[in-house]
């Protein structure tokens, strides 16, 4: 399978700043890359899905000028979470993907608090 | 959209029992169904998947089997051991979404 990383593992920012989250896949052509975030306790809630070099398909009820996702390429995803809120203090986690294969292989993960 | 239900939400169970967790889908375009480990702080890791061709796949202690008609897929561990305590989720979708079930906290007691 893939070998997917994500940084930083861990962030702490203050209300109101902006973090970026950053998505590799260090050896897998990722065509498409895909942004979970998980509340504490609770399941793995789909963010956006992004293609190389296309805008990301965001799911209904998330913000996308809030959650800014790039993909520009296929090794390289970031997650740009914009004025954040200590609602947004999350675990995010990216998973990456290719044309005709099913499985999606995770990152280990971000956890965001948002003091 | 997809909606996928899962139960129980938490099992416990003795070292060396079986466990079984139950999960339903509601979209019948859905092709491909995953099931995941997750440990406290760390990536889901896939334990076992089942496309929509096939019924039942087996891999060592661990077995799902999938009923198109009835639109419900499980997860079976046999001989559960300390070390499978963990959250397991399953989910459902194809090449381009999955959709996640709420998750299993399993306990396996020694």
């Amino acid at each position: 399978g893939a070998v997917v990383s994500q940084h930083p593992s861990w962030v702490i920012c203050k209300s109101g700043t902006s973090v970026k989250i950053e998505c590799r896949s260090l050896d897998f052509q990722a065509t498409t890359m895909f942004w979970y975030r998980q509340f504490p306790k609770q399941s793995l809630m789909l963010m956006a899905t992004s293609n190389e070099g296309s805008k990301a398909t965001y799911e209904q009820g998330v913000e996308k000028d809030k959650f800014l996702i790039n993909h520009a390429s296929l090794t390289l995803s970031t997650l740009t979470v914009t004025s954040a809120h200590p609602e947004d203090s999350s675990f995010y986690i990216c998973s990456v993907g290719s044309v005709g294969d099913y499985e999606q292989y995770f990152g280990p993960g971000t956890r965001l608090t948002v003091t | 959209g997809e909606n996928v239900e899962q139960h129980p939400s938490t099992l416990s169970v003795q070292e060396g029992d079986s466990a079984v967790i139950k999960c339903t889908y509601s979209d019948s375009a859905s092709n491909y169904f995953p099931w995941y480990k997750q440990e406290l702080g760390k990536r889901p890791q896939l334990i076992i998947d089942i496309r929509s061709n096939v019924g039942e796949k087996k891999d060592q202690r661990i077995a799902v089997t999938l009923n198109k008609t009835a639109k419900h897929f499980s997860l079976h561990i046999t001989e559960t051991q300390p070390e499978d305590s963990a959250v397991y989720f399953c989910a459902a979708g194809g090449f381009q979404k999955l959709v996640f079930g709420t998750g299993t906290r399993l306990l396996v007691s020694p």
